[in-house]
């Protein structure tokens, strides 16, 4: 079946400083590939996504590649922000069977200190 | 995108009682989905949630446990039933704009239950 698996958290930066965190997935098929991120009390909103090899998915300076030989899809920013203190999921589609079912990481909080 | 609405935000419960969540989109969709996050934890999916058919449900997930309805294209609910303190989560429904954006779900901001 499908899996995701992410580094695990707390990762804990300064401000400025240059954000990695590791998405690698297992899939059966030809998966589309989600970050999506969750604020502290809040929902889950989608930060970003890329639906084929060699995508380049990206948004508020964040940005991760869909890198079918290595099976991965890293998020990185170049200059993390207080602000960008959250939770972090990495996530595959399957539409398999003709339905869209995500499989979620287990998450990678983000603590980003001034 | 699409607006979605879910209420309550959150509730606090008693053992044994049940509570139905209510999530509403400012568009028509065809599929909608329940997830449930315990304290610390992923996303789990519940079920799918078509318009017109029954729910389906993951494996471990049961209709007499979590009834979904879904009357029409833009309104779902989730009960959560005889709840337990292990019911304590997050419950968010997300929606498929498959047709317009592609693949991506897109989510409520959730429902906090808390089940003393």
């Amino acid at each position: 079946g499908n899996s995701v698996t992410q580094m695990e958290g707390p990762v804990t930066l300064s401000e400025e400083a240059f954000l990695t965190i590791n998405c690698t997935y297992t899939a059966t098929g030809y998966p589309s590939l989600f970050w999506y991120v969750q604020y502290p009390g809040e929902g889950l909103q989608l930060l970003l996504k890329a639906t084929k090899a060699d995508d380049k998915g990206s948004n508020k300076g964040f940005e991760a590649t869909y890198r079918k030989e290595t099976t991965s899809f890293h998020l990185e920013k170049g200059s993390v922000q207080v602000s960008d203190s959250a939770v972090y999921f990495c996530a595959l589609s399957d539409f398999t069977g003709g339905e869209n079912k995500l499989t979620f990481g287990t998450g990678t909080q983000l603590k980003v200190e001034l | 995108s699409a607006v979605i609405s879910q209420k309550p935000s959150r509730d606090i419960c008693q053992r044994g009682t049940s509570l139905t969540i209510q999530c509403q989109v400012d568009s028509q969709v065809t599929m909608m989905f329940w997830y449930r996050q315990q304290p610390g934890q992923s996303l789990t999916l519940i079920a799918t949630a078509n318009q017109g058919s029954e729910a389906t449900y993951e494996s471990g997930f049961v209709i007499d446990k979590f009834p979904i309805s879904r009357p029409n294209l833009t309104f779902s609910t989730l009960t959560v039933s005889n709840m337990s303190p292990e019911d304590s989560s997050i419950y968010l429904c997300s929606v498929d704009l498959a047709g317009m954006h592609g693949d991506t779900q897109y989510f409520g901001p959730g429902t906090r239950l808390t089940v003393l």
